[in-house]
């Protein structure tokens, strides 16, 4: 069964620094790792895709890393601004071919102007 | 671009009532997915579909049920429904079984009294 933490918990940071942000999952015979974004009370959007295959995928100010050997992903913001304040979730496959995605329980991020 | 459209946004039930929840997948995607997300929860995996075929069971009741129609579009059958199934309940759309990455809709949020 997959598992996927994410560290840290929850950060809170003054605007314009770069954050890092961890994702470790159990299951290594994943195809593909999904980060997300929710604000509070509403749904998920879908920030980054990486396919078993890549190391890194990159959008804008975001860049996601994956290392299936180690079982570790992480989300990388650059020079972060107030409006990134929301809750970041990654997002697994289950093991053994499962279609459904296992999330972490979020990291919730505070940029304070 | 088009999204996955959920119906209906917002749901009020009583307990022991049903309730049927509707999702609309993106053009062209042939796996549909369920999730529920409780109060200050991570979404877990309910149910998901490929081609009509249910693809995946995670942790769906046996008091719900689900299934996919010719035209892709999904329901979610909920009966005697009970005071913590108040949620957020979301669908997502993917291509090929999820090797795309998974779409979420805007959710339908449900309260049950």
């Amino acid at each position: 069964k997959q598992e996927v933490t994410q560290i840290p918990a929850a950060l809170s940071v003054p605007e314009g620094e770069n954050l890092v942000l961890n994702c470790s999952f159990t299951d290594s015979a994943i195809y593909n790792l999904q980060w997300f974004r929710q604000d509070p009370g509403k749904g998920l959007t879908s920030l980054l895709l990486i396919q078993s295959s890549q190391r890194e995928q990159t959008s804008g100010r975001l860049n996601a890393s994956l290392d299936k050997s180690s079982g570790r992903s992480t989300l990388y913001i650059a020079a972060s601004q107030p409006g990134d304040s929301a809750t970041y979730l990654c997002a697994a496959p289950g093991g053994g071919g499962a279609d459904g995605l296992t999330f972490g329980k979020g990291t919730h991020l505070i940029i304070q102007p | 671009a088009a999204g996955v459209i959920q119906s209906p946004r917002h749901l009020i039930k009583e307990k022991r009532e049903t309730a049927t929840l509707k999702c609309y997948p993106i053009p062209r995607h042939d796996t549909v997915y369920w999730y529920q997300q409780g109060p200050g929860q991570d979404p877990q995996f309910l149910i998901s579909f490929y081609e009509k075929m249910q693809s995946d069971k995670g942790s769906i009741p046996d008091r719900f049920s689900a299934q996919q129609f010719s035209d892709y579009h999904s329901e979610l059958n909920m009966s005697s429904l009970e005071l913590g199934d108040s949620a957020l309940y979301f669908c997502a759309s993917s291509l090929r079984r999820g090797q795309g990455g998974q779409y979420f809709g805007p959710g339908t949020r449900l309260l049950v009294l």
